[in-house]
């Protein structure tokens, strides 16, 4: 039973296309995010919902725009793509947004790479 | 602006020997540090933590070091063994970041 799920697992698709990414956890986490794996292999970190709340939001192209209808899902939906976009997704969760302490890490899910032609 | 850095991007090992792995970070802000791991089609697993509070943590094969004033950390696995042959990330983080900091990884490889 997977704890932390996300859909698709691979997506292809032509620029200028909008897409989505679902996740999914089902550990009774109240913090979602969405980090980026780029070509470089950097993990960078893009959106994080708690209690689906906005509370993290790096500088990230108005084109993704992320949406949690309730505390167990985080869906990215991204506008108008470009070849920049193609990269690996990863979806996580923690018990809450503090971070500091062994007893509360990131659950990731296994990733979504998206590639743009 | 990476704050994070995993200089050596890949590491091969005898199996049973020790594996150590580095990482340097430039925010002084960071107290709180995380090694994951991540294997193939796989998202990051948790691995070991360190407080700045501490210069050392031990979890059975595996020991994270701390030097705050160097701002580097390390990881050693001893002894290696060929299922440790994954990605392993540098993270970082401080009261009220509200998030992780990656390195680009390094990749281990543990020959047999």
């Amino acid at each position: 039973d997977t704890a932390v799920s996300q859909t698709p697992k691979y997506l292809v698709t032509q620029m200028g296309n909008d897409k989505s990414i679902k996740c999914e956890q089902n550990l009774g986490h109240d913090t979602m995010y969405w980090y980026k794996q780029d070509s470089k292999k950097f993990l960078k970190i893009m959106f994080s919902y708690n209690n689906k709340e906005l509370i993290i939001n790096e500088t990230v192209p108005n084109r993704f725009s992320p949406k949690s209808p309730d505390k167990a899902h985080l869906n990215l939906h991204i506008n108008s793509l470009e070849l920049g976009d193609s990269a690996v997704y990863f979806c996580a969760s923690s018990q809450d947004s503090s971070l500091y302490s062994g007893a509360n890490v990131l659950t990731f899910g296994a990733g979504s790479r998206l590639t743009v032609l | 602006d990476q704050q994070v850095k995993q200089n050596s991007p890949s590491l091969s090992v005898q199996e049973g020997r020790i594996s150590i792995l580095n990482c340097d970070y430039t925010n002084s802000m960071f107290d709180y540090f995380l090694w994951y791991k991540k294997y193939p089609a796989e998202g990051p697993t948790f691995l070991i933590s360190i407080s700045s509070i501490k210069d050392k943590n031990e979890d059975g094969r595996f020991t994270v070091f701390l030097n705050k004033s160097a701002k580097h950390l390390s990881l050693h696995i001893v002894p290696s063994q060929p299922g440790d042959s994954a990605v392993y990330f540098c993270a970082a983080t401080f009261s009220n970041d509200y998030k992780l900091s990656f390195g680009a990884g390094t990749t281990v490889t543990v020959r047999a």
